[in-house]
């Protein structure tokens, strides 16, 4: 019944590996984003997507690479783990583009712990 | 590019009393919304304000959009410990523009 769900819930890794987490979710919505929290709690939205296309794509290193194979899933890999990539990455969903009054949906986030 | 800054970073609140938290932008937003996230937990979506001076209230929570839209603020009257969390406001400039989080006010009542 999660409305948003993420995948893993905690990761712990090491710097130079390269990893992804999973989002999904079961609410017919049309966007998806990935938001970075960093440990002062500033949300830095980081990608977004509408009906599976990049629409939001912030000043992020190439190093993430977002990947929506279909409207209820968006994904993100990252590659070359560094320790500023530790984080919490929260995946979010709305119905519409933000800016047209979408309240957003927030997935449960995934704590990246690079060591 | 735009920013929207929140203060105070932090309130620490006796329970039972009142506080209002602020958020100002530096461009004209076309909405605002609010969310709290508890301690461990996500952003969840509070209220949603579109028109120029517009009010809302959610029981002990009121919410207020500037006549220029520009600033909001939140204001809790009757503190509970449930009250406890990070309160984000959020701004969009226009259709399909992306919400830009304040830096949130982090609320801790004392009992």
């Amino acid at each position: 019944d999660t409305a948003v769900s993420q995948t893993p819930k905690y990761l712990v890794t090491q710097m130079g590996n390269d990893k992804s987490i999973k989002c999904e979710q079961n609410l017919g919505h049309d966007t998806m984003y990935w938001y970075k929290q960093d440990s002062k709690k500033f949300l830095k939205i980081m990608f977004s997507y509408n009906n599976k296309e990049l629409i939001i794509n912030e000043t992020v290193p190439n190093r993430f690479s977002p990947k929506s194979p279909d409207k209820a899933h968006l994904n993100l890999h990252i590659n070359s783990l560094e320790l500023g990539d530790s984080a919490v990455y929260f995946c979010a969903s709305s119905r519409g583009l933000a800016g047209v009054s979408n309240e957003q949906f927030f997935g449960p986030g995934t704590r990246l712990t690079v060591l | 590019g735009q920013q929207v800054m929140q203060i105070p970073q932090y309130q620490h609140v006796q329970e039972g009393e009142d506080f209002t938290t602020y958020c100002n932008s530096s461009t004209t937003l076309s909405n605002i919304q609010w969310y709290k996230q508890r301690p461990g937990g996500h952003p969840v979506f509070l209220i949603q304000l579109v028109k120029s001076g517009e009010v809302k209230k959610q029981k002990r929570l009121t919410f207020q959009f500037g006549e220029a839209k520009k600033n909001s603020s939140l204001h809790i009257t009757a503190t509970q410990t449930t009250d406890v969390g990070t309160y984000f406001c959020a701004g969009a400039r226009a259709a399909g523009n992306k919400l830009t989080f304040g830096g949130g006010t982090r609320v801790l009542v004392k009992p």
